[in-house]
């Protein structure tokens, strides 16, 4: 079964609006993660939930959990050009890895 | 900001023939991890790496794949004989005992 998959799976906003983007998964977790990949690059980590955790800010990024719902959701707030990446949901549910989503394309229009 | 560094950045290799990807994780981390990325495709977890042994690895990691760390400060992972579908970007990882996993920039793999 696929764990952590993401919609839309593209996304095209106007630079300054927000954009949200939505992670589902199946299993239970210890804690759920948000990458961002520029095109090529490496992933660089954004913020991390715990399953305890309903919600967590970080700057410009706002992440929530819902474990009834098993899903989560990525805001990121007066969106700016350089925003334009790939945005991936990655859950830790054992101590030996993480499990990607098929992410997130988001385009902020100038 | 320490940060995992991975080298090269790029490797072109023949079918069949060797590779070794390395990795230079955060000094004080203490596991390791390989992931990779078939283009366009999600992040997939190869192997885990903990106390000098292998934790966890996936139905990708078959025979052909090995990983070290031959010394302080090195993880390596080794294709025995690449196939043209080990053509993907490597990723490598490593956290200390807390959650997050630091990834490093990627060897992007190309065999012909």
């Amino acid at each position: 079964s696929q764990q952590g998959e993401e919609d839309p799976q593209a996304l095209s906003i106007q630079e300054g609006e927000n954009a949200t983007m939505n992670c589902s998964y199946k299993t239970s977790i210890n804690n759920l993660q948000w990458y961002r990949q520029n095109s090529g690059r490496g992933l660089v980590h954004l913020i991390l939930i715990r399953s305890n955790e309903r919600e967590k800010h970080s700057g410009r990024l706002r992440v929530t959990l819902d474990t009834s719902k098993k899903s989560s959701s990525l805001l990121i707030t007066a969106s700016r050009a350089a925003d334009t990446a790939s945005y991936f949901c990655a859950t830790d549910s054992s101590a030996s890895k993480i499990i990607f989503g098929s992410g997130t394309r988001l385009s902020i229009r100038p | 900001e320490p940060e995992v560094t991975q080298t090269p950045s790029h490797q072109v290799t023949q079918m069949g023939q060797e590779v070794i990807l390395r990795c230079v994780p955060i000094s004080n981390h203490l596991y390791f991890y390989w992931y990779r990325q078939i283009l366009g495709q999600k992040v997939e977890f190869l192997v885990s790496f903990y106390n000098n042994e292998i934790s966890e690895k996936s139905e990708i990691f078959d025979d052909q794949f090995s990983v070290e760390r031959p010394d302080g400060s090195n993880f390596t992972l080794k294709i025995r004989s690449t196939k043209l579908e080990d053509s993907a970007m490597y990723f490598c990882a490593s956290k200390s005992d807390q959650e997050t996993q630091y990834f490093g920039p990627g060897t992007r793999l190309l065999v012909l």
